[in-house]
Order: C-alpha cells, then structure tokens, then sequence
C-alpha cells in the first residue's frame, strides 16, 4: 500500500525567507501527487499537483514543488514567505486506481515576522 | 461557482446518539469522498462514491459508520451508537471523475461526543 511521510512536524521561518516542506512517498509506480493547505477551522485548498510531464510545478500563492523520482520526493517550495502563509501543510497521493488520497501527517508552518 | 458545502459546521452529541452528516458537492461532479481528521489518526479515508454507488468503503472503520449519495448528489454519512473515538472533523470532497482527479474540500463538521 502507498504510504507518504513529511518528517517535519512543524517549521519556523521569518517573513521573506526561503520555505522547502519535505514529502517522501512509497509507491511502486509515480502516482498523482498533491499538496494541500488547511487554515485554522478550514477545509483543505489545493496548492498544486503532479500528473505527469514536467518535473516542476507551479501552484498558486507563489509556490512550487518539485517531483523527483529517484528519490520519491515531492518537496514544496517558496521563495519567500508572507505572514499569511502560516497554516498547516499535507502532502498526498493518489494511485490513480484506489481513487482515494492517502495523507502525510502534516506540516504546520508558522512565519514570524 | 459554489464550493464544497458541509453541514452542520459543528454537532455536539452525547454517546451512543446517531448523527447525520451532510455534504452538497460541486455541481456536475461524479466523485464523492469522505474522510475524517483526527488528533490521533490524521486525514483518513472513508468511503469513495462514483455516482450513486460506493465501490470503496475500505475507510469505514466499523458498522457503526454507514453513507449514502442520492441523484448524485448529496451524500449522508451516519454514525450509529456514536462513541467518544468518533469526535473528529469529517471532510467531504469531490472530483469530476475519481481516479487520480483532483478532489475539492468542503470545510468540514466538527463532531464531538460527549
């Protein structure tokens, strides 16, 4: 069964600093890959996702994340952080035959400013 | 367009009480999730419905837990005999076509079990 860790429980960073959130998943084939946001008392918004093709992908609020298959990573990225940015952060995947999302335990991210 | 909606927002209830959940998808999509929060268990899945039918109940983690989708639309999730264990925030999703479709989130209901 595919599985998806994020070893970071939670991450501090300073208001315009760089941001990198770790996802490892275990699948033997490349599944669909996700990251989601959940706000305080909100439901989750998609940040972005990989199907296939380019290795590189854009989301919205200026993030990106890169898959890497021989290390079966899908890190998220952002240049530079804005306060509003603090929430928590889910990598997922999504075998594309289970049609169902399997969830890292999460990464809350808080900014100081 | 409308969202993901989800009610109630918040259900307190007392043990071995049922609750109904209920969740309105995106207009148009066939896919429909469920999945629960917890502390202690993080995001799981429940049940997956394509249309009217359920071909994944995999999540449900006991009999206690049963769900329905009518004209292919609203779902129901019900929690029979509800225990303290249960009290967690239920997400529902949907998605145009499941398998690997990207899955929108309603913003949960918060159920606790007294």
């Amino acid at each position: 069964a595919q599985s998806v860790t994020q070893p970071d429980i939670h991450i501090t960073v300073s208001e315009g600093a760089s941001l990198e959130l770790r996802c490892n998943y275990s699948y033997g084939a490349t599944p669909y890959l996700f990251w989601y946001v959940q706000s305080p008392g909100q439901g989750l918004q998609l940040l972005l996702k990989y199907f296939s093709g380019d290795t590189l992908v854009q989301g919205i609020k200026g993030f990106e994340a890169e898959f890497k298959r021989s290390q079966s990573s899908f890190n998220l990225r952002k240049p530079s952080v804005h306060w509003s940015d603090a929430a928590e952060y889910f990598c997922a995947v999504d075998t594309g035959t289970a049609s169902k999302l399997t969830f890292g335990t999460g990464t809350r991210l808080q900014v100081t400013l | 367009g409308a969202g993901v909606s989800q009610s109630p927002s918040n259900k307190v209830t007392e043990k071995g009480k049922d609750v109904e959940l209920r969740c309105d998808p995106i207009s148009g999509h066939t896919a429909l999730y469920w999945y629960r929060q917890s502390l202690g268990q993080g995001l799981e899945f429940l049940i997956y419905f394509q249309g009217n039918s359920a071909p994944d109940k995999s999540g449900l983690p006991s009999d206690r837990f049963s769900a329905e989708r009518t004209g292919g639309s609203v779902s129901t999730l019900t929690i029979q005999r509800t225990q303290q264990e249960d009290s967690a925030v239920y997400l529902c999703a949907s998605g145009l076509a499941g398998g690997g479709d990207t899955q929108y989130f309603g913003p949960g209901t918060r159920l606790t079990v007294l």
